[in-house]
């Protein structure tokens, strides 16, 4: 069955320094999500993208992230400079056209020290 | 409001038993309700969802029942098992097509 591939599924970085978390969408999606929860806290959506476009933001996705599909298969999610409150799991997901179903991937845990 | 509320944050139930969750919004444009259940360490993962077109739906031992006029919907899970044990989270899916999760629950089930 396909499913949301993500790596790394873990990285620790310092406080300040850039980080690139890479998603793989299921195959035949077109529509893509990046989540993130903090450790015993609820998921928070952060942005979603459509046809090479954001489609919508959240308060917490500031100018400090960025998103992009760089190719045909892979979608990223760019920090440029980690704080610590941006420890979290981050989760990828994805959902087909004319769906609504959105399916997550296992999730990149990063650590900012 | 934008929140969706879920109760309760903890459930214990003996092997055998039911088990309820339920979760309460405010969007009356909302109409997508998934719910997904959460492993340690593992990403949420979809295991029913209904349509506010209709007020109940089941898959063997799960069910999950809408009211849109009240504005809640409940997960049932039934004859429960010890790999059942996990968090659950509620979703509502609103006008832009992002979800808006509930703060989970933490269900165990005791052998």
């Amino acid at each position: 069955e396909p499913e949301v591939t993500q790596t790394p599924s873990h990285q620790v970085t310092q406080m300040g320094q850039e980080v690139i978390l890479r998603c793989v969408p299921i195959s035949n999606h077109l529509y893509f999500y990046w989540y993130r929860q903090i450790l015993g806290q609820k998921v928070e959506f952060l942005v979603s993208f459509y046809n090479n476009e954001i489609s919508e933001k959240s308060e917490i996705f500031d100018d400090q992230f960025s998103v992009e599909r760089p190719d045909g298969s892979n979608f990223t999610l760019k920090i440029r400079s980690t704080k610590l409150e941006d420890s979290a799991m981050y989760f990828c997901a994805s959902s087909a056209p004319l769906q609504l179903e959105q399916f997550f991937g296992p999730g990149t845990r990063l650590t900012v020290l | 409001g934008e929140n969706v509320e879920q109760h309760p944050s903890t459930l214990s139930v003996q092997e055998g038993d039911s088990a309820v969750i339920k979760c309460t919004y405010s969007d009356s444009a909302s109409n997508y309700f998934p719910w997904y259940k959460q492993e340690l360490g593992k990403g949420p993962q979809l295991i029913i969802d209904i349509r506010s077109n209709v007020g109940e739906k089941k898959d063997q031992r799960i069910a999950v029942t809408l009211n849109k006029t009240a504005k809640h919907f409940s997960l049932h899970i039934t004859e429960t098992q010890p790999e059942d044990s996990a968090v659950y989270f509620c979703a509502r899916m609103d006008s832009s097509y992002k979800l808006i999760f509930g703060s989970g629950t933490r269900l165990l089930v005791r052998p």
